[in-house]
């Protein structure tokens, strides 16, 4: 069926690197943008990074602009995110999510989250 | 960028309806027909509930419905019941290169 499942969540000291993974099944990758959302604990859900489906294209929400970066294999069927100098505010569950552009225009998918934590 | 403005909570009896409200800018909600609703219960993901203002996903209750005039989205849940008690969220197409904005969630209280 059509999943996306995340990994790579952990327990990380401030200033210190992370990669989040997400792959996907079920559909097909290549044919579609990608996103990570993060949730901080009792916090609202914010957008992070976008990676067009051809990986040309890629955004990065202002809080994680040069700390962050996202990426994709499609040969993998996996959407990355590459986390460094993290902060403790960057505590939070993270979702990839697909948002499908052809009927939906909204995250029609998303995964069930890894949870990173930054503490000293 | 700011986020779409929610209510931070609403609460209904069972069998009764309840609207919430998501307003955003010129940049977002006004000038979008892309805005989309999000349940989400403790501890697991969001689920899509409504798309492109007021369309229903297949599988998503009737009970759901979304409008929109300006720059306010609204969600409207009828005949409430207790699984319908979460957190909702709004989201948007915006012009800068946030390129989607989320509403700040609104708890729903099934009372």
């Amino acid at each position: 069926q059509v999943q996306l499942v995340e990994s790579g969540g952990s327990v990380v000291q401030p200033g210190r690197s992370l990669r989040l993974s997400c792959a996907a099944s079920g559909f097909t990758f290549s044919a579609y943008g990608m996103h990570w959302v993060r949730q901080a604990p009792g916090r609202g859900l914010e957008w992070v990074a976008f990676i067009s489906y051809d990986g040309s294209r890629t955004y990065h929400a202002d809080s994680v602009k040069g700390r962050f970066t996202i990426s994709r294999d499609n040969s993998k069927n996996t959407v990355f995110l590459q986390m460094n100098s993290l902060r403790v505010e960057d505590t939070a569950v993270y979702y990839c999510a697909r948002l499908d552009t052809s009927v939906f225009n909204a995250f029609d998918i998303w995964g069930q989250g890894t949870m990173v934590t930054v503490s000293s | 960028q700011s986020a779409l403005t929610q209510p931070a909570s609403v609460s209904g009896s069972p069998g009764q309806s309840i609207t919430i409200s998501c307003t955003g800018t010129s940049s977002d909600v006004d000038i979008y027909n892309y805005v989309s609703w999000y349940q989400q219960h403790p501890g697991k993901a969001p689920k899509l509930m409504i798309y492109n203002v007021s369309n229903r996903p297949s599988g998503v209750s009737n009970r759901f419905s979304g409008s929109k005039s300006g720059d306010t989205a609204s969600l409207t849940i009828s005949g409430l019941r207790t699984e319908d008690e979460a957190d909702y969220y709004c989201t948007s197409y915006t012009t800068t290169t946030t390129l989607v904005l989320f509403g700040g969630g609104t708890k729903l209280t099934v009372l």
